[in-house]
């Protein structure tokens, strides 16, 4: 059974402060992997997918990297605005493409 | 704005009864999924369409089901409702049925009184 785990479960820091969120991961061949950050109350809004090990995507203050076993979302130097809950999810290789999430990190920026 | 809409926002109904939700997808996109996102179980795949056809099937119960129409846009349908079901329902699509990015609607809060 594919399996997402992410932590820290919540995360508070400092504007300016970097700092890093994990997605460690089981899946039996990895098809995809996908960031999303969602606000209170909206829907997940995509961010990033990563294909292979060794990849990495960048979108501003935010960078994804990817290994076999993880990713990691790092973020730098962080805004209030950058506060929400970061989903990540993976995709399995064979004839299924149903995608499973993790529970989230919860990360709240203050000024 | 992802582009893909959820109507209705809110829904507040009784145990028991049946209710259904409706999304439309972003222009161009032929896939559709369904998910229930509550605090205790995350976000939960629960159903995918694609271009009419059902293509995979996740946690979705028996009381549960839905369907694409012709236009594309797709109803979940939630019947013998139990206090459990509140939760907000998401719809996403994407362009393909291999849902390497979907876009996110604003979902449907549903409270089961």
């Amino acid at each position: 059974e594919d399996q997402v785990t992410q932590s820290p479960e919540a995360l508070r820091l400092q504007e300016g402060e970097s700092s890093s969120l994990n997605c460690s991961y089981t899946v039996s061949g990895l098809r995809g992997l996908f960031w999303y950050r969602q606000d209170p109350g909206k829907g997940p809004e995509f961010l990033f997918t990563l294909y292979s090990a060794g990849e990495e995507k960048e979108k501003e203050r935010l960078k994804a990297t990817l290994t076999k076993k993880e990713s990691f979302l790092h973020i730098t130097a962080p805004k209030p605005e950058d506060s929400a809950t970061y989903l990540c999810a993976v995709q399995a290789g064979g004839g299924s493409y149903i995608p499973t999430f993790g529970r989230g990190t919860s990360l709240i920026v203050h000024p | 704005d992802s582009g893909v809409t959820q109507t209705p926002k809110h829904l507040i109904t009784a145990t028991g009864q049946r209710v259904t939700l409706r999304c439309s997808p972003r222009s161009g996109d032929l896939s559709v999924y369904w998910y229930q996102q509550s605090l205790d179980q995350g976000l939960q795949f629960l159903i995918q369409y694609y271009n009419g056809e059902e293509r995979a099937k996740g946690n979705i119960l028996e009381r549960f089901s839905a369907q694409q129409f012709p236009d594309l846009h797709s109803e979940l349908n939630l019947s013998s409702l139990e206090l459990g079901d509140s939760a907000l329902y998401f719809c996403a699509s994407s362009v393909t049925g291999t849902s390497y990015e979907q876009y996110f609607g604003p979902g449907t809060r549903l409270t089961v009184t």
